[in-house]
């Protein structure tokens, strides 16, 4: 089964950039499209973006100019950059399985809050 | 953007009673529809794919009916556990862009 692993700053300054990596165990990353999904605080869930292994991406268009999802196969991660940041962006940051062929989400990590203040 | 609203927002059941929620699509989206439930603390779990189909492992008293635009999440007989928060999730739209109901909180009553 697989395993994700969020990792990153939990705090970032406003304008800067965001930048998380989710870790993945237990199965080849050719299995899955990879995504991150945000939530803020006492709020509900918001696509972020997914990418496959082979490097190709689809993006929440509400984050498109900002966004920036890529992979590394040989280290078995894949990485979330979010920049020009403001407090809008303060959440607990998901990466998660997309399942190939449907767009619901199997398997997640368990979350990272990153909060966006100065 | 196909925007999803839940109803209700907090439902109250007793344990054993049946609970019924409900998600309304603002346009068609197939069977293309996904339920989850959210602990505190805990990363959403997901329940029902295609709007009827239970994942590997759920138990066989939650149920997922609809078609088009209204959609239902039923359990049969509330257990302690089911208490959580439920969002709907469409993925009927290409280029994707998944998006989720804003939640219905299940508590005890």
């Amino acid at each position: 089964q697989v395993q994700l692993q969020e990792s990153g700053p939990g705090l970032v300054k406003p304008s800067e950039t965001l930048s998380l990596i989710c870790t993945v165990s237990g199965d080849s990353i050719s299995s899955y499209y990879w995504s991150w999904i945000r939530q803020p605080p006492g709020k509900g869930l918001e696509w972020i973006g997914y990418i496959y292994y082979s490097g190709s991406t689809n993006y929440n268009p509400s984050l498109k100019s900002r966004l920036t999802i890529s992979i590394d196969t040989s280290r078995n991660q894949f990485s979330l950059k979010l920049s020009s940041v403001t407090a809008a962006d303060t959440a607990v940051y998901y990466c998660a399985t997309r399942r190939k062929g449907i767009g619901i989400f199997d398997y997640w990590g368990q979350g990272t809050l990153v909060t966006v203040s100065s | 953007e196909i925007v999803m609203t839940q109803s209700p927002a907090t439902l109250s059941v007793s344990p054993g009673e049946r609970a019924t929620l409900s998600c309304r699509a603002s346009q068609s989206v197939s069977s293309d529809l996904a339920w989850y439930q959210q602990k505190p603390g805990q990363p959403p779990r997901l329940l029902i794919y295609g709007a009827s189909t239970r994942a590997t492992g759920v138990p066989p008293r939650f149920s997922g009916s609809g078609s088009g635009t209204e959609f239902t999440l039923t359990i049969s007989s509330l257990q302690s556990e089911d208490f959580a928060v439920y969002y709907c999730q469409q993925y009927n739209n290409w280029p994707p862009m998944y998006t989720f109901g804003q939640g219905t909180k299940l508590e005890i009553k």
